[in-house]
């Protein structure tokens, strides 16, 4: 089955306690990227990648650092969380870059920093 | 500063008659247009998009109108369906890159 699967789906932590949310999709799909949801704020997007080794910023990349060092997974890692992080995380994947013709995407991860 | 917005928090529609979604943006900067549709608890679904150099895209029952010269974009669901009760998000990608900016979402509701 096509899946892009998260871990860990919830999380409560401190702050300052480095934390990583595991990405991965099974459809060998080049692109990645990783959005945030937040009340009020709607989607925004964090960082993308085009291919292995190769990643970019999006929207709200402050706080937040990424690596492709595989093709099928792509973390998103907090070094030194804080309470403004708080929010839902997406992952998705896709053949290419926006414009899609299809993106899939991973069912949430709720990260709440204290 | 808001680059791409929604100005309608919500919307209700009954079953059968138009949905009309808007957004705006204020950068000329962008040169694809894409809409979202999200579900409470999943994840968000990719819809349809437009390039800048297009007035209209359809699909289906989705219709995405582009408005260049009033940085306007609209989202017509023809007919609208229960099902069709969701999210909906613009957004906008930042020329020759793979960075989106999204709108704030409207909450379509379609009653019977």
């Amino acid at each position: 089955e096509a899946q892009v699967t998260q871990n860990p789906r919830y999380l409560i932590t401190v702050t300052g306690k480095k934390l990583t949310v595991t990405c991965s999709q099974n459809m060998n799909h080049e692109y990645m990227s990783w959005y945030r949801q937040d009340p009020g704020l709607g989607l925004r997007q964090i960082y993308y990648s085009m291919n292995v080794e190769v990643t970019d910023k999006g929207d709200v990349p402050e706080g937040y650092k990424v690596s492709r060092k595989e093709k099928r997974n792509f973390p998103l890692i907090l070094e030194s969380p804080s309470p403004n992080q708080t929010s839902l995380y997406f992952c998705a994947s896709s053949w290419t870059g926006p414009p899609y013709n299809e993106q899939f995407f991973g069912p949430g991860t709720r990260l709440t920093v204290l | 500063d808001q680059q791409v917005k929604q100005n309608s928090p919500s919307l209700s529609v009954q079953e059968g008659r138009i949905s009309i979604l808007n957004c705006d943006y204020t950068n000329s900067m962008f040169d694809y247009f894409l809409w979202y549709k999200k579900y409470p608890a999943e994840g968000p679904t990719f819809l349809i998009s437009i390039s800048s150099i297009k007035d209209k895209n359809e699909d289906g029952r989705f219709t995405v109108f582009l408005n260049k010269s009033a940085k306007h974009l609209s989202l017509h669901i023809v007919p609208s369906q229960p099902g069709d009760s969701a999210v909906y998000f613009c957004a906008a990608r930042v020329l020759n890159t793979d960075k989106l900016i999204f709108g704030t979402g409207t909450r379509l509701q379609v009653f019977p």
